[in-house]
């Protein structure tokens, strides 16, 4: 079976523009949470979908949106790009949100660089 | 609010050595720990978890045990491999599972 996707793989932007990052879940899996990594650090959560509903949102800014769609696969968009944008965005699915400890499967991640 | 501190590396070991890695975690509710690896260019593969106090987490030779007294999570292993080169993060779930705060990272260099 097919893991988490993400694309691009790698993306370069200038300051002050707006991206869009794609990810598709693991088949079945109906949660899909955005981390943050940046170089030299541990991901930082940015939001959790789960069933395209917003279930858990980081200490992000309202620059940061995402949404979830009807097969739910997710989208991370992000405006008015700073240099301190520049990082690794992993997308991780799971089969649920609370309950037992639902496992998360990472993707391999888009590199950003904001110049 | 919920942290997770990791030793912070670099870790640097001759194969077959015994390696250990300090975790804490913050003590709010009643928290699910996790060990993930990333390898150079990969995103991250969980190698462990424990869901409660006492809980042993163990996957190819790695084991950590979930210590309500002491807060703790550590990572061991008693041997390692240059294939065990890679960054480890230790991390938490929060309240309602969904969300996980991770650790700074260790980055691990075995050399043959």
């Amino acid at each position: 079976d097919a893991g988490v996707t993400q694309s691009p793989t790698h993306l370069i932007k200038t300051r002050g523009q707006h991206v869009t990052l794609r990810c598709s879940p693991i088949s079945g899996h109906k949660s899909v949470s955005w981390y943050q990594q940046v170089l030299g650090q541990g991901p930082q959560f940015i939001f959790q979908y789960y069933e395209k509903e917003e279930r858990g949102r980081g200490n992000f800014p309202d620059r940061f949106s995402a949404r979830q769609f009807p097969n739910y696969s997710s989208e991370l968009n992000v405006n008015a790009l700073l240099l301190g944008d520049s990082a690794l965005y992993l997308c991780a699915s799971s089969t649920r949100t609370s309950g037992t400890v639902n496992e998360q499967f990472f993707g391999p991640g888009t590199r950003l660089t904001v110049l | 609010g919920n942290s997770v501190t990791q030793m912070e590396g670099p870790v640097t070991l001759s194969e077959e050595a015994f390696l250990t890695i300090n975790c804490t975690y913050t003590a709010t509710g009643y928290p699910s720990l996790f060990w993930y690896v990333q390898y150079p260019g990969e995103g991250l593969q969980l190698l462990l978890k424990a869901t409660k106090a006492d809980d042993k987490g163990s996957n190819k030779g790695f084991e950590a045990t979930y210590r309500k007294e002491t807060t703790s999570f550590h990572l061991e292993k008693g041997s390692v491999q240059v294939s065990d080169s890679a960054v480890y993060f230790c991390a938490r779930s929060g309240g309602s599972n969904y969300k996980l705060t991770f650790g700074k990272g260790t980055l691990l260099t075995v050399n043959p």
